[in-house]
């Protein structure tokens, strides 16, 4: 199976700040990747997908890159509703596997 | 508009089965591919497998194969998906989402508890 090892855990950051995050697949997996963000009590949101493409409504703070096993999420300017889990996801090979997620929350 | 109506919560003895209900609407429900993912509480999201309502082919993760039996209902537009022989590790949210993309279910809360 494909692990996808998402990095970091956890993380606080402030309004207006850059945030990255990271997605490390165990395999090539091309560029079947999408990211998703749930925030507590909804269900998840699909942000990105193809790896760099945003979902239709997708604020283009929001940005995805890379392919074959490294990925990453990308906020370029962190608004006050964007605290949330984000989870990576392959799609690539059966059985589909999600990273463990990263926490984003504000100071 | 697409729009995912799952069943409503549901609470279990130790050792039945459940079986929950995704209704589809608003596209052609033999057009996509339906998942089925889970988490459990304060936990990520898991991959349980997926079935083609078009012809009720199916595919689980390993780990599902002997938990889980997804189904589709053409007539009804409806997906299910059955857990048997459920257990404390059973408990969790499901849903259910088209191809896994923008269009997600509210999520089925399964409580197991005697």
């Amino acid at each position: 199976n494909t692990v996808m090892t998402q990095s970091p855990t956890s993380m606080f950051t402030s309004v207006g700040d850059r945030v990255t995050m990271s997605c490390k697949a165990s395999q090539n997996v091309g560029i079947n990747v999408g990211w998703y963000q749930q925030k507590t009590g909804q269900s998840p949101k699909r942000l990105i997908y193809w790896a760099s493409n945003r979902d239709t409504g997708v604020p283009d703070r929001f940005t995805g890159s890379g392919s074959g096993t490294d990925f990453t999420l990308t906020i370029s300017n962190m608004q006050a509703e964007d605290p949330a889990i984000y989870y990576c996801l392959q799609h690539n090979s059966y059985p589909y596997t999600f990273g463990a997620g990263t926490k984003l929350e504000l100071k | 508009e697409v729009l995912l109506q799952q069943s409503g919560a549901e609470l279990v003895r130790p050792g039945s089965s459940v079986k929950i209900s995704c209704k589809a609407s608003g596209y052609t429900f033999t057009d996509y591919y339906m998942h089925w993912v889970k988490q459990r509480p304060e936990q990520g999201l898991v991959w349980i497998g997926r079935i083609n309502p078009a012809n009720g082919n199916t595919v689980y993760a390993e780990k599902f194969k002997s938990k889980a039996t997804l189904t589709a209902d053409k007539s009804s537009n409806t997906a299910y998906m059955q857990l048997s022989s459920l257990t404390s590790e059973d408990t969790a949210t499901y849903f259910c989402t088209r191809r896994l993309s923008g269009y997600w279910g509210q999520g089925v809360m399964v409580t197991v508890s005697s």
